[in-house]
C-alpha cells in the first residue's frame, strides 16, 4: 500500500507554546488529507478535510484558530496546535487519499502531550 | 445519521481458536467498507476494501464479507501477532469529501 509519513512521532511541549505536526505522502499524490484525533478506547474523531491548495474544511466544534492547517503541495500537510493547553494532549493522526483512490492510509500518529 | 457499531468491543483468543468480528453500519448509501488494524501507538494500518454485499476479501488468516447491513472479519487459526485493534469504518455517498467514519474497534488478543 501507499505510504505516509508522519512526524514527530511524539511531542512534548509547554503549555502555551504552539506544535507543528506534518504529514506527507511519500510514494503518491495526496489530493486530499485528512486529520483525526483519538482519546484512548475511542474511535477516530476527524477534526479537518483538507485540499491542496484550499482552504481546510473543519468539523463541528473545531476551532479553526487553534488547529491551523496547511496542505500548501500534493505530498504535504500540516497540523498546528497553537497555544496548546492539557486539554490539547491527544493522539493525532493524518491520512492521505489519491487522486481517484478510494483507500485513505494513514500515517504513524503524533502522541502529543501538553505539560 | 451514518453509524458504524463494531462487537465485541475486546476478545480475547488462544492461539489457532477461529472466531469473527462484528461490523454493524448505517449509511445513506454506501461508498466502500474499510477494515483497518491498529497497534498501540500506531496509526492504522489498511487491511481490506468492500463494495458491495456478497463481496469477499482474503489475505493470510484474515477474510472480510459484507452484507447489506454489517460486514465480518473472520480469521482463522489466528497467532499472538494478530493482536490489534481491528477498525472497520464506512464511506457514505455525500460525505465530507469522501471522509470516513469509524467504530470504535475490537481489540482481539491472541495468547500462545
Amino acid at each position: 500500500g501507499a505510504v505516509v509519513s508522519q512526524h514527530p512521532s511524539r511531542v512534548i511541549c509547554k503549555s502555551g507554546t504552539s506544535v507543528k505536526i506534518e504529514c506527507r505522502s511519500l510514494d503518491f499524490q495526496a489530493t486530499t488529507m485528512f486529520w483525526y484525533r483519538q482519546f484512548p478506547k475511542q474511535s477516530l474523531m476527524l477534526m479537518a478535510t483538507s485540499n491542496e491548495g484550499s482552504k481546510a474544511t473543519y468539523e463541528q466544534g473545531v476551532e479553526k484558530d487553534k488547529f491551523l492547517i496547511n496542505h500548501a503541495s500534493l505530498t504535504l500537510s500540516t497540523l498546528t496546535v497553537t497555544s496548546a493547553h492539557p486539554e490539547d494532549s491527544s493522539f493525532y493522526i493524518c491520512s492521505a487519499r489519491g487522486t481517484g483512490g478510494s483507500e485513505a492510509f494513514f500515517g504513524q500518529g503524533t502522541r502529543l502531550t501538553v505539560v | 445519521e451514518d453509524q458504524v457499531t463494531q462487537s465485541p468491543e475486546a476478545l480475547r483468543l488462544q492461539e489457532g481458536e477461529s472466531s469473527s468480528l462484528n461490523c454493524s453500519y448505517t449509511v445513506s448509501g454506501l461508498r466502500g467498507l474499510f477494515w483497518y488494524r491498529q497497534d498501540p501507538g500506531k496509526g492504522p494500518e489498511f487491511l481490506f476494501t468492500l463494495y458491495s454485499a456478497g463481496e469477499e476479501k482474503e489475505k493470510e488468516r484474515l477474510k472480510a464479507t459484507l452484507t447489506k447491513k454489517e460486514s465480518f472479519l473472520h480469521i482463522t487459526a489466528p497467532k499472538p501477532e494478530d493482536s490489534a485493534t481491528y477498525l472497520c469504518a464506512v464511506r457514505p455517498y455525500g460525505g465530507s469529501q469522501g471522509n470516513l467514519i469509524f467504530g470504535k474497534g475490537t481489540k482481539l488478543s491472541v495468547k500462545p
